[in-house]
């Protein structure tokens, strides 16, 4: 149990373009999603928590009009890196937390480059 | 703030040695305490948690972690190492804000098992 996916898994696209990455919680309703950034070989940093239904909390220095969250429904959460440039090309991950109990769920991460 | 240390980024051991990679937490109540393994371009899988009540924590995969409060310490253990446990190992501690709760990640001990 506690499932969560990640779509696509590896993306390339091109500078001044915009792209969507899906989170899924696959067999429970995922109340909270996080949206991680990972830097090669480093640690992970968060971005921002999503409630579903409302608007997401962005950790400061996250820029909210660049990196749109969406938590539309309690299996799926969507991230939107909007005109992309080199310098958002990271590994990020999405982790899902059930409406009860405090464990977050790890998805499998999605490799972004910005070329 | 919380935060979380990892004195060792690599660690190289031999399979079948014994294992303890080091985590020191910062945080001014009782925490709730991770440890996580990513295989290299993977997302995230929890080992053990600590919430409460025996400071011994056994986990999945033979590892073990004991919670020391006069330490502020919650180190990783294994008895003896496989191949396959070769991968990065982070260390977070958990805190229940306003908004969800949120996981603070330790830089990594990247973990390299010799054959």
């Amino acid at each position: 149990g506690a499932v969560v996916s990640q779509h696509p898994s590896r993306v390339i696209c091109k500078s001044g373009t915009s792209v969507k990455i899906e989170c899924r919680s696959l067999d429970f309703q995922a109340t909270t999603m996080f949206w991680y950034r990972q830097f090669p070989k480093k640690s992970l940093m968060l971005m921002a928590t999503s409630n579903e239904g409302s608007k997401a909390t962005y950790e400061q220095g996250v820029e909210k009009d660049k990196f749109l969250i969406n938590h539309a429904s309690l299996t799926l959460s969507t991230l939107t890196v909007t005109s992309a440039h080199p310098e958002d090309s990271s590994f990020y991950i999405c982790s899902a937390r059930a409406e009860v109990g405090y464990e977050q769920y790890f998805g499998p991460g999605t490799r972004l480059t910005v070329t | 703030a919380q935060s979380v240390t990892q004195p060792d980024i690599h660690i190289t051991v031999s399979e079948g040695a014994s294992l303890e990679l080091r985590c020191n937490y910062s945080y001014g109540a009782t925490p709730y305490l991770f440890w996580y393994v990513q295989s290299p371009g993977q997302g995230l899988q929890l080992l053990l948690k600590y919430f409460s009540g025996d400071t011994l924590v056994q986990g999945i995969k033979g590892f073990e972690a004991e919670f020391k409060r006069s330490q502020s310490s919650f180190n990783l253990r294994k008895p003896s190492v496989h191949w396959s446990d070769a991968a990065e190992y982070f260390c977070a501690v958990g805190t229940v804000t306003g908004g969800g709760n949120k996981l603070t990640f330790g830089t990594g001990t990247q973990l390299k098992v010799e054959l």
